[in-house]
């Protein structure tokens, strides 16, 4: 099945620092990313959607000039967590998926982050 | 409007005993069903995937589920319940297979 790299699968950091999370497809090319936040036993939250070279398109309640996206070729989306806090640690996993009927999301492994 | 009910939030089984996790889904357009499961600090893997073709779709690993428009229902089976398979299950629906709307998801124990 189709691949979805996720890096890092860990990162700790301190407060009010930038953290960059990347997710790349790696044997197909991915029109849609999704990006998820999920807390500890609770299910996936869907952050925002991001297509290739275009704007994304954030949840309600998501805080765009907080969690920057980038999606700028078919096989990367970037997400960066801006002046990090405590609050903003969790586990952030990511999707890719293509533009055609009956495609489904691969996943990546998630990242860990751990703001201090 | 897409939403999904999971029942039970955990559930144990007995190593070889029958696995039933529970999917309950609302949708205003005919839906796409899906089952993955997520293992400690991982991403979901897809078990198996429901778009309008048979009713009951086979899976890896051994699960299968059943759509049962009349119930509204999309139940996870597997008949004899492996030590691997404890993890945590999620049962999604999505209109056209790309956002998809994740149930609270559901933490399989499996006694030895």
């Amino acid at each position: 099945g189709a691949v979805v790299s996720q890096h890092p699968s860990r990162v700790i950091c301190k407060s009010g620092t930038s953290v960059k999370i990347e997710c790349r497809s790696l044997d197909f090319q991915a029109t849609t990313m999704f990006w998820y936040r999920q807390f500890p036993k609770q299910s996936l939250m869907l952050m925002a959607t991001s297509n290739e070279g275009s704007k994304a398109t954030y949840e309600q309640g998501v805080e765009k000039d907080k969690f920057l996206i980038n999606h700028a070729s078919l096989t990367l989306s970037t997400l960066t967590v801006t002046s990090a806090h405590p609050e903003d640690s969790s586990f952030y996993i990511c999707s890719a998926t293509q533009d055609r009927p009956g495609s489904i999301q691969y996943f990546g492994a998630g990242t860990r982050l751990s703001v201090l | 409007a897409q939403s999904v009910t999971q029942l039970g939030s955990h559930v144990s089984v007995s190593e070889g005993a029958l696995v039933l996790l529970r999917c309950n889904y609302s949708s205003s357009v005919p839906p796409y069903l899906f089952w993955y499961v997520q293992y400690p600090n991982q991403g979901l893997q897809l078990l198996l995937k429901y778009t309008s073709a048979a009713t009951l779709v086979k899976g890896i690993n051994g699960f299968e589920a059943e759509f049962k428009k009349s119930e509204t229902s999309f139940h996870l089976t597997k008949p004899s319940a492996h030590m691997s398979d404890a993890a945590e299950y999620f049962c999604a629906v999505g209109g056209s297979a790309r956002q998809l709307t994740f149930g609270s998801g559901t933490q399989l124990t499996v006694l030895p």
